[in-house]
């Protein structure tokens, strides 16, 4: 079956840094995207990922390793705003996103 | 500016009762999405469509009912027949190219009276 896999919750202090994981499984693979949810509010966007490696936007960075079915998104400087869950969801065969459960992410003074 | 915008924002369901949620987009996107989410959870898509006057089931479609008469327009429908329909729902758009973002519209939070 297709899986995506995220820690359910994560707590950080203002200023420093995060690294939130995802690890996917599916049918095919297409690319892998992060979203920024706020509570009660609608996804955006954050990055897409086909090709291994690091991409850099900004405070957010996002991270794919295809072989090992595995992204991150790592958060510098974090700042109170940055309260919010992330959600990883994964492109397969057939172009379908494939979502995890998300992120939630606590930032504390 | 373009963007999606569903309406009621909140939305209460009598039982038995059939409700409609509306979406509609401005990006000029072919391919338009719904999708549940539950508290803690992911997003499960309920019915999507890639151009006008067609449309393919989602994971969980069964108690609920699209239509696609205009490429701007995408309302679901939530059926006497989806028995636990509380949950907030999201309409999404994107170009047809599946690797392109989806935008999202603010949501429906449906609920039971």
């Amino acid at each position: 079956g297709q899986n995506i896999d995220q820690p359910t919750e994560m707590t950080a202090t203002e200023g420093a840094i995060v690294q939130i994981n995802c690890t996917y499984q599916t049918s095919g693979f297409n690319g892998l995207f992060w979203y920024q949810q706020h509570a009660g509010e609608a996804p955006t966007f954050l990055s897409y990922n086909v090709l291994d490696g690091l991409e850099e936007k900004g405070r957010f960075s996002s991270f794919l390793s295809r072989s090992k079915g595995y992204s991150y998104l790592l958060l510098k400087e974090l700042q109170m705003k940055d309260s919010a869950s992330y959600l990883c969801a994964a492109l397969d065969s057939n172009y379908q996103l494939i979502w995890g459960a998300g992120t939630k992410l606590i930032i504390k003074p | 500016d373009g963007g999606i915008t569903q309406s009621p924002k909140y939305l209460f369901r009598k039982e038995g009762q059939n409700v409609t949620l509306s979406c509609e987009q401005n990006l000029n996107h072919d391919a338009m999405y719904w999708y549940r989410q539950d508290p803690g959870q992911g997003l499960r898509l309920i019915y999507y469509s890639q151009i006008v006057n067609d449309f393919q089931k989602g994971d969980i479609a069964e108690g609920y009912s699209v239509s696609r008469e205009k490429k701007e327009s995408f309302p679901l429908t939530v059926t006497s027949a989806q028995k636990n329909p509380t949950a907030f729902y999201l309409c999404a758009s994107s170009t047809p190219q599946g690797y392109q973002p989806q935008h999202f519209g603010d949501g429906t939070r449906l609920s039971i009276l």
